[in-house]
């Protein structure tokens, strides 16, 4: 059975870092590629990037590019998404979720993380 | 980038009742790459449609998915009480990023 479980939520102040995790269970982590959406409260999905563990390539919306890094480290199933500055505007929900083996739909989605980012 | 416009913004129905969502994308998608997820409050997005037309695993027949091109559509014939909630299209036809829509909201008259 496919799983992919997410950190706790987080509260940080403007200016900090922050690195949230996706570990994934029930496939082969390295076979396919793996996504972050935002979800802003009471707004729309977003889509952010997604990423193919196996050589870390790496695909970036224009809207997130440079705003946020994703990452992943195979050894240990599990997919990262990273701050080096919070601003309150990335206070959201993020959800990590895994596209089809054979297109890009997302078929699993993670439990999500919220993180609010507040002075 | 390939923007999608989903619409109403919010539709309200009865129990029984049959809703049609539509969506609609600024260009031509690609070998009907369209899928439709429900999100309930509180909850993370589920998969209901990919492909257009093909019903995700464990999704009942009264959602059923059709179009190509620009213009899709997602229905659900006799709404039930656990169908109330927001809807959303997304396209991954060629490069990223692969798009959602604005989301539509199905609530109870």
């Amino acid at each position: 059975e496919v799983q992919l479980v997410q950190s706790g939520a987080e509260v940080k102040k403007p200016g900090e870092s922050l690195k949230i995790s996706c570990k994934a269970s029930g496939y082969s982590f390295t076979d396919d590629w793996i996504g972050w959406v935002r979800q802003m409260p009471g707004k729309g999905l977003e889509w952010m990037g997604i990423i193919f563990p196996r050589d870390s390539d790496t695909r970036y919306s224009p809207s997130f590019e440079g705003q946020v890094t994703i990452s992943a480290d195979k050894s240990i199933n599990t997919a990262y998404l990273q701050w080096s500055s919070l601003r309150a505007s990335d206070t959201a929900t993020y959800f990590c979720a895994r596209p089809n083996a054979y297109d890009y739909y997302f078929d699993f989605w993670g439990q999500g993380t919220l993180v609010t980012v507040s002075s | 980038e390939i923007v999608l416009t989903q619409s109403p913004g919010t539709l309200s129905l009865s129990p029984g009742e049959r809703a049609t969502l539509s969506c609609r994308a600024s260009q031509n998608i690609k070998s009907s790459f369209l899928a439709w997820y429900q999100q309930r409050p509180g909850q993370a997005p589920r998969l209901l449609i990919y492909g257009a037309s093909s019903r995700a695993t464990g999704i009942p027949d009264r959602f059923s998915g059709s179009g190509s091109g620009t213009d899709f559509s997602l229905t659900i014939n006799r709404v039930e009480p656990e169908d109330f909630a927001v809807y959303y299209c997304q396209q991954y036809g060629g490069s990223p990023p692969h798009t959602f829509g604005q989301g539509t909201k199905v609530d109870i008259k």
